[in-house]
């Protein structure tokens, strides 16, 4: 079956270093999406890519970058680690937009730490 | 600015009491409204998706409807396995952009 595979699953960081989550779906979607969620925010999206070598941001980008260079890979880089990105982090895919019925799929989350 | 508003943000229910979850939105042009359902410590799981006011979908205990402003998830006779939280999202016709509100946390008491 298709799934989309985040890892690690948990992570501890210090405040200032770089940190890379990783994103891996088998489902062969073009699309590609980031977000956090945090108590009273709900799900916030981070960046977003649509195909290969095309990166977006979403409403919560700074501190935070992504790149494609492949369909099935979208890690996700936060380049000098604040105790304000501490969250859970959720990868998604969905087919493009090509198709109307392009609901998200689903990892199940990496959880961040940053002290 | 696209925008979604869920109500309550939580909700306790005895075993087989129905009610509704609502969720309002605003979106120049709705491509799609989604539901998910999730669970804790796991991603969001998909459930429906409605496109035009009038719509209704429907999954065991579960029928959600859409009118131009807003949607209900509607939860018949619940069971404890239904307690969760219940997401609702909006998809704009200008991009694939999916935009959440903030949930509604149910929980079924046996």
């Amino acid at each position: 079956d298709a799934e989309i595979t985040q890892s690690p699953r948990h992570k501890i960081t210090e405040t200032g270093r770089q940190v890379t989550l990783a994103c891996h779906q088998t489902w062969n979607h073009n699309n590609m999406f980031w977000y956090r969620q945090d108590l009273g925010h709900g799900l916030r999206l981070i960046h977003y890519s649509y195909g290969v070598h095309d990166t977006n941001k979403g409403e919560v980008s700074d501190g935070y970058s992504v790149s494609r260079s492949n369909t099935e890979d979208l890690p996700l880089t936060l380049e000098s680690a604040a105790s304000s990105q501490t969250s859970v982090y959720f990868c998604a895919s969905s087919e493009s937009t090509s198709s109307y019925n392009s609901p998200l799929h689903f990892g199940n989350g990496t959880r961040l730490t940053v002290t | 600015e696209d925008q979604v508003t869920q109500s309550p943000e939580a909700l306790r229910l005895q075993e087989g009491e129905s009610s509704s979850l609502n969720c309002s939105y605003t979106v120049s042009g709705l491509r799609g409204l989604f539901w998910y359902r999730q669970d804790p410590g796991k991603g969001p799981e998909f459930l429906f998706t409605l496109y035009s006011a009038g719509e209704e979908k429907e999954k065991e205990r579960l029928k959600a409807t859409l009118t131009k402003k807003e949607s209900f998830l509607h939860i018949t006779a619940p069971k404890p396995e239904d307690s969760a939280t219940y997401l609702c999202a909006v998809q704009a016709d200008r991009d694939d952009k999916i935009i959440f509100g903030k949930g509604t946390r149910l929980h079924i008491l046996p």
